[in-house]
């Protein structure tokens, strides 16, 4: 079964600590996965897209066949950067969503 | 831009109540979307349509129907409302290429009394 996982509920780091949020996944063939994120009082949105290769915001998202993942990482976490983050897959011909339980990123000062 | 707009964005509603969740979106998509989201455990698909009268359950649709009799408008029925039905509810729409977005709605906070 196609499945998310995201192992941390929070991730406390300092400003300008490096950053990894991490996504496994469960999926027969090649998946294309996706980062959203939600701000404090704004609504979900994407952040990044695997089939992209793009970074937003500092962030990137490599994509590991062997090990099943799909982690976020930031060289050099903001302040602004604290927020939801939630890993998916799609999932049914593309037109859903699964999502991980999401990792909350705190960026202390 | 896309916009998804819900009707509220906090109601409160008493146990056996029927509650109705409105969600527009202006952009012609096809896909659309109701989420629950709660803490520890994500979102969690409730139920979703690819067109017009045409609508699929998601991963938790017990409790709820919904309506979709115009492309830009699905609803979320709870039919009797209980209290395990307290949530964040989302809706999101997307439209057909692949690798396409969900775009989402700012969200109804319900709380069932």
């Amino acid at each position: 079964a196609q499945r998310v996982t995201q192992p941390e509920k929070l991730l406390s780091v300092f400003k300008g600590a490096p950053v990894e949020l991490k996504c496994n996944y469960s999926y027969s063939g090649s998946p294309e996965l996706f980062w959203y994120v939600q701000y404090s009082r704004q609504r979900l949105q994407l952040l990044l897209r695997h089939i992209s290769r793009e970074s937003i915001k500092g962030f990137t998202a490599d994509l590991n066949k062997g090990e099943t993942s799909f982690h976020l990482k930031k060289p050099f976490a903001q302040e602004e950067d604290s927020a939801m983050y939630y890993c998916a897959l799609p999932s049914g011909g593309y037109n859903k969503l699964i999502f991980g339980a999401g990792t909350r990123l705190a960026v202390h000062p | 831009d896309v916009k998804v707009t819900q009707s509220s964005r906090y109601l409160v509603k008493r146990t056996g109540e029927k509650v109705f969740l409105e969600c527009v979106q202006d952009m012609d998509h096809e896909n659309m979307f109701w989420y629950r989201q709660d803490p520890g455990l994500g979102l969690r698909l409730i139920y979703f349509s690819y067109d017009v009268k045409m609508k699929e359950k998601g991963d938790i649709p017990e409790g709820y129907s919904v309506s979709r009799e115009k492309k830009e408008r699905f609803s979320l029925i709870l039919e009797s409302a209980s209290t395990n039905q307290t949530s964040m509810y989302l809706c999101a729409s997307r439209g057909t290429v692949r690798y396409n977005e969900q775009f989402f709605g700012p969200g109804t906070r319900l709380t069932v009394l």
